[in-house]
């Protein structure tokens, strides 16, 4: 079966730097995604990666390591608004995107 | 802002009726989405649209049905609500001039079945 996995819940402190894990175990991929989704709303898209490497945007990076089935997204100088959960999704061999269950980040002063 | 609105945003409903959910998108966008999310699963899909009656099932299909006559709407419908249908409901289209092929989802629609 396709399965990818995510921590439950992880906790940091504001201005600090936090590293949320993916690995997945799909048929095949074309990419995964990174999406935040703050509590009651929709997910919105942070991140695509295809190729092995990091991705930098502003506060927040996206890793992908094809032969280990890993991914990370790196958020920096955390934000009160950054706490939101994070949702990662990976396009199998035949583009059907597969979805994490998330990861709730929690951010304290 | 992808120009896609959901109604209703919020409903509760009895076990054995008939609810129908509605996505609207305003740029023409050929695929659109149903997902269901629910505490500790990701997103799971429902049904697609790849274009004007045009559709296909996704993982969790039964129990629903879908129906796009115009580009611009593409219904979700539970024929008979149980309330392991109870959940969030989000629709989302794929725009057509994206390289990689994101997402961009409406605001959800809550749905209790009591």
């Amino acid at each position: 079966g396709q399965n990818i996995d995510q921590p439950t819940e992880m906790t940091a402190t504001e201005g600090a730097i936090v590293q949320i894990n993916c690995t997945y175990q799909t048929s095949g991929f074309n990419g995964l995604f990174w999406y935040q989704q703050h509590a009651g709303e929709a997910p919105t898209f942070l991140s695509y990666n295809v190729l092995d490497g990091l991705e930098e945007k502003g506060r927040f990076s996206s890793f992908l390591s094809r032969s280990k089935g890993y991914s990370y997204l790196l958020l920096k100088e955390l934000q009160m608004k950054d706490s939101a959960s994070y949702l990662c999704a990976v396009f199998d061999s035949n583009y059907q995107l597969i979805w994490g269950a998330g990861t709730k980040l929690i951010i304290k002063p | 802002d992808a120009g896609i609105t959901q109604s209703p945003r919020h409903k509760v409903t009895e076990t054995g009726t008939p609810v129908t959910l509605r996505c609207h998108q305003t740029e023409n966008h050929r695929y659109m989405y149903w997902y269901r999310q629910d505490p500790g699963h990701g997103l799971r899909l429902i049904h697609y649209s790849y274009g004007v009656k045009d559709t296909d099932k996704g993982e969790v299909s039964d129990g629903y049905s879908v129906s796009r006559s115009k580009t611009e709407d593409f219904l979700l419908t539970l024929e008979s609500a149980t309330s392991s249908q109870t959940s969030v409901y989000f629709c989302a289209i794929k725009t057509s001039g994206s390289d990689t092929g994101e997402l961009f989802f409406g605001e959800g629609s809550r749905l209790t079945v009591l």
